[in-house]
This record gives structure tokens, sequence and C-alpha cells, in this order.
């Protein structure tokens, strides 16, 4: 299995730009996890699927930002408009079937917002 | 609310015992991870323990549960300059959420 795989690894943009990042989980695993990783505020969730249905999404800071799941092998997280307070990495992970209580990360997406 | 607490830095040498210790507040855990993250990359997964062990051994990692203190330790055996990332504890939630600990950063000196 390739993993969970996260596209693109990494984006440069400017403030302002809409941002779209996307995920594919392990095959298989019915939930997914939306992370973002800042040196000031360390891992937080920000939202998660199970069998991609939006489950929790109290850890997405604003408006701004949106998550959709629209089948079992993919799913978006969008900044609409970007900030350069944005920038950070942001992690998917996927678990599910014999391995329901493992967390598999992505390599994630290095965000840079000028 | 749920709160993972870690020691920021560890510094041993090549070939000592490592011993990353970290709390938690919400005791209806069901599992507690360890993920080490390298530079640049992702989480990987080390071990985890269910909430109702005191101790899992895996190779050179023993991970130890005290339920009661809300401690969770992991200690790695004949540590390497390869085990050199920095090492996250994790607390499982309502739902498989994961809350992460601020990470610790291991150093191993040759």
């Amino acid at each position: 299995d390739a993993g969970v795989i996260q596209s693109p690894r990494h984006e440069v943009t400017e403030m302002g730009q809409e941002v779209t990042l996307r995920c594919k989980p392990i095959s298989g695993h019915n939930s997914l996890f939306w992370y973002r990783q800042t040196m000031m505020r360390g891992l937080e969730l920000l939202i998660y699927f199970n069998n991609n249905v939006p489950i929790d999404d109290s850890g997405m800071p604003e408006d701004r930002f949106s998550a959709k799941m629209p089948n079992a092998s993919f799913s978006t997280l969008k900044i609409q408009p970007s900030e350069p307070r944005d920038s950070a990495v942001y992690f998917c992970a996927s678990c599910g079937g014999a391995s329901y209580n493992e967390q598999f990360f992505g390599p994630g997406t290095r965000l840079t917002v000028l | 609310g749920e709160d993972v607490e870690q020691s920021l830095f560890l510094s041993v040498r090549e070939g000592d015992s490592s011993v990353i210790n970290c709390t938690y507040t919400d005791s209806s855990s069901t599992y507690l991870y360890w993920y080490k993250q390298e530079p640049g990359a992702g989480l990987q997964l080390l071990t985890y323990i269910f909430s109702n062990m005191d101790m899992k051994q895996d190779q050179r990692l023993t991970v130890l549960l005290n339920k009661k203190d809300k401690h969770l330790s992991l200690r790695i055996a004949d540590t390497q300059t390869g085990d050199s990332a920095i090492y996250f504890c994790a607390e499982s939630s309502q739902g498989g959420k994961l809350i992460f600990g601020q990470g610790t950063e291991l150093s191993v000196k040759p």
C-alpha cells in the first residue's frame, strides 16, 4: 500500500489566494483526519470524517477553512482567502478496518503564505 | 479539556537508554500512542498501548502506563543516532481523534 498520499508537498502562495490541499487515504480506511502543525501551537486536529461524513469540525480555525470528502478515497482542505498566519504543515491521516485504532499519517503539505 | 504534556528536550549518549515522559488529563482515554517525527517528514506511529495495560514491549521500545497518575513513558534501549527525532505522545479522545503533546526532541550524541 502506498500509504496516505498528500498533494502538493509544498505550496507557496500570496495572501488572499485560494489554496486547496488534497489527501488520498489508505484504501479500506473509513476515517480521515486533517491536522495542522505549527511551532507555536504544535499539532492540532482541524476536522475529521467518518464514512465521508464530517464528525467534528470544532478545530477549524474560521470560516475561511473548509473541508470536503466527496468519496472514500479523496478529501480536500481549502483555505479561501489565505493569510500569512495560515502558514504551517498540514497533515492528513487515516484509520479504519483492522487498524481502526492506528492513525497513519501522510507526509504533509508545507504551506507558506506570503 | 484534554491536555497532554511532555518535556521539550532530551539528550543522551549513543548506546544509553532514553526515557521520554508524558502526562495526560483525560481519564477516559482508550489508547495512548507514541509517534516519531524526523525533520521534514510526517509522523510515524511507533507503538501504542491500550489503557487497561500497564506495559508493552516491542523490540527496543518499552511503553509504561501508570493510569492512576496518568503518566506514560517510552523507553528506547541502546539508543542510536538514527533515533534522533521528535517524539510525540498522544491520547485518543472521543471518536478517535488524537490529542498530541508538544513533542520531545531527542538528541543522540555519538
